[in-house]
């Protein structure tokens, strides 16, 4: 199996703030990646996949870069709706794992 | 709008079987992938299996670690996507989605996510 690594566990930041939450393989992947957004109680939301491509109707505040083994989530600048926990995922070969999960909190 | 809803029983007795049901409205089943996902509580994402529906058959795909007793069919008469899980205990306990894989060019991911269900695993 694939394992994945999300960095960090959980994160403060404030509204306005740039945040970057990265997501680390245990192989090489491509860009098999993708970045989901749960909210609390609610089921998981895709933002980013093919490690780079944005969501229609994703706000363009989030990005998603790299390739191979090391993946980066970026969001510019967070609003008040972006507090929730977010996942990556590898759809590169089975079982398609997830990230642990960073929770990212107000501060 | 394509919805998905899943649903079946909130409680399973240990050694006996999960059956539940996701119903697809306002989208075709043909020609996707049909995934079900489970979340321990508190916990994180966990991959099941998938099957793809082509319009004339499905191809099925499972987590080594739950193959010996998953099974996930498809009925298209009635739009439902089926999850059995046998001999279940208590670390079967979770939160239960139905999402929709699509592909772009080499590319897939899951697109749309049904609520989710609660199962609990007690006698």
């Amino acid at each position: 199996d694939i394992q994945m690594t999300q960095s960090p566990s959980s994160l403060s930041a404030s509204v306005g703030d740039r945040v970057t939450i990265t997501c680390r393989t245990s192989q090489s992947i491509g860009s098999n990646l993708n970045w989901y957004q749960q909210k609390q109680g609610k089921a998981p939301n895709v933002l980013i996949y093919a490690a780079s491509s944005l969501q229609s109707g994703v706000p363009s505040r989030f990005s998603g870069s790299g390739s191979g083994t090391d993946f980066t989530l970026t969001i510019s600048s967070l609003q008040p709706e972006d507090f929730a926990t977010y996942y990556c995922q590898q759809s590169n070969s089975a079982p398609y794992t997830f990230g642990q999960g960073t929770k990212l909190e107000i501060k | 709008q394509v919805l998905l809803q899943e649903s079946g029983p909130g409680l399973v007795k240990p050694s006996e079987t999960l059956s539940l049901t996701c119903s697809v409205s306002g989208g075709s089943i043909s020609g996707y992938y049909w995934i079900w996902i489970r979340q321990p509580p508190g916990k994180g994402l966990d991959w099941i299996g998938y099957i793809y529906y082509t319009g004339s058959s499905g191809s099925t795909d499972y987590n080594p670690s739950l193959k010996s007793r998953v099974t996930i069919s498809v009925d298209t008469s009635k739009k439902q996507v089926s999850l059995n899980l046998i001999s279940v205990t208590a670390a079967d306990t979770a939160l239960y989605y139905c999402a929709r894989g699509v592909s772009t060019g080499p590319y897939w991911y899951f697109d749309l996510w049904g609520r989710g269900t609660l199962v609990t695993v007690s006698s």
